[in-house]
């Protein structure tokens, strides 16, 4: 499973992007990158997941590198709900191994 | 929709208690597990389950087991409960390889 590393914490003006970069350089050719997120006391929800060609869907926007190992997700205009712990984490077979996480302010 | 439903939201209860967190989904799902999650230490997998009465030991185990006897629900024991299994436990399922997987909303217990 991909051990990754994020940032602790990032400060984003509401309406402004947000991008949140995570590093994966253990991850393996065939393991995908999962973005979720955690609103305080709540489940994660699931962002977006990608193999190695860029992403978007209505939420959020994927960018891997072409080497695989770092990866970046767009959150495109910012709002104040969007403030969260954003994981990135790297997907065993049947396993999914999340860290610490960043924290995600967005600020008025 | 697609749904993760754990049996309850906030639960107290006693040292020493056989105590029961039921998970639902609703997504015909293969895997299902349960994690718990800490201040400073993240998420960490208790177990998991592939199919109907299959489970495997994720990375801290010690002090729970688990029960599948059907696909849609999953089952997590605290045979006696202790304090330090005061935690917010959160249960997710997952289809086929390489989907995402849903999280319920997660059920704070606290062992008094």
């Amino acid at each position: 499973d991909a051990k990754t590393t994020q940032p602790t914490s990032m400060d984003c003006a509401e309406g402004r992007a947000a991008n949140l970069p995570c590093n994966h350089s253990t991850i393996s050719g065939n393991e995908y990158v999962y973005w979720y997120r955690q609103i305080h006391s709540q489940g994660p929800q699931y962002i977006i997941h990608g193999l190695k060609n860029n992403e978007t869907n209505e939420m959020a926007s994927l960018i891997i590198t072409e080497d695989r190992k770092s990866s970046t997700l767009i959150l495109p205009h910012a709002t104040l709900r969007d403030t969260a712990v954003y994981y990135c984490i790297g997907l065993g077979f049947n396993k999914f191994y999340f860290g610490s996480g960043t924290k995600l302010n967005v600020k008025p | 929709d697609v749904k993760v439903t754990q049996s309850s939201r906030y639960l107290v209860k006693r040292t020493g208690e056989k105590v029961f967190l039921e998970c639902v989904q609703d997504m015909d799902h293969e895997n299902m597990f349960w994690y718990r999650q800490d201040p400073g230490l993240g998420l960490r997998l208790i177990y998991f389950s592939y199919d109907v009465k299959m489970k495997e030991k994720g990375d801290i185990p010690e002090g729970y087991s688990v029960s599948r006897e059907k696909k849609e629900r999953f089952s997590l024991i605290l045979e006696s409960a202790s304090t330090n299994q005061t935690s917010m436990y959160l249960c997710a399922s997952r289809g086929r390889t390489n989907t995402e997987a849903f999280f319920g909303q997660g059920t704070r217990l606290t062992v008094v």
